[in-house]
């Protein structure tokens, strides 16, 4: 099974400031993993996937993620923080061939002025 | 190119009752899943549904059901509603039954009193 664990339930940030939000991963084979964005009201949108390419994935908005095995963890960050980033985060987890998404729990951040 | 559409985008049920929520899948798409995210949580994989058959199911009872019809749009029943069943229900399409990338749609708010 696979499973993933979203360290921190909230973060907030100055804006300008780093945003990084932790996520580690369980699973029995090489997975793929994901970040989400939902904004208030919304649906998911897909910010970036790690598929088994290069281990540093570039995704939308200027956000990014290391995917790193030793430390089963996959990482989202983003330089510098915008008004809009303030939203609600979630790492996934699946396998290929896999059929299903397993989301965290999310992680809220805010975005200070 | 359309994207995913829910409908309705909310309704409040009363317990015991049954309910139908509506899922178009995005053009091309020949695959549906159904996800559940409770207040506060992240989502939960209900059921996926590639070419009108059932194809993978997640921990929910069989009073959750779904339907897919050849247009590959998609259904979610929910009988003998529970004040528990309150959540977001989230539909995502795919282009392939295994895709790593699912499209989501703006979800139904159901709200059981």
């Amino acid at each position: 099974a696979q499973s993933v664990t979203q360290l921190g339930s909230h973060v907030s940030v100055s804006e300008g400031a780093l945003v990084l939000l932790r996520c580690n991963y369980s699973s029995s084979v090489p997975p793929y993993l994901f970040w989400y964005v939902q904004y208030p009201n919304q649906g998911l949108q897909l910010l970036l996937k790690y598929t088994s390419a290069a281990t540093l994935v570039k995704g939308i908005n200027g956000f990014e993620a290391e995917f790193k095995k030793s430390e089963t963890s996959f990482h989202l960050t983003k330089p510098s923080a915008h008004m809009s980033d303030a939203a609600e985060y979630f790492c996934a987890v699946s396998v290929p061939s896999g059929y299903k998404l397993s989301f965290g729990a999310g992680t809220t951040v805010t975005v200070r002025a | 190119e359309t994207g995913v559409t829910q409908s309705p985008t909310h309704l409040i049920k009363t317990r015991g009752q049954q309910v139908t929520l509506r899922c178009s899948s995005q053009s091309g798409h020949n695959t549906v899943s159904w996800y559940q995210q409770a207040l506060g949580q992240g989502p939960q994989f209900i059921f996926q549904y590639y070419r009108e058959e059932e194809n993978g199911r997640g921990n929910f009872p069989p009073r959750f059901s779904g339907l897919q019809f050849p247009n590959y749009s998609s259904e979610l029943n929910v009988n003998a509603l529970e004040l528990d069943d309150s959540a977001l229900y989230l539909c995502a399409s795919s282009l392939y039954r295994s895709d790593t990338e699912a499209f989501f749609g703006q979800g139904t708010r159901l709200t059981v009193v």
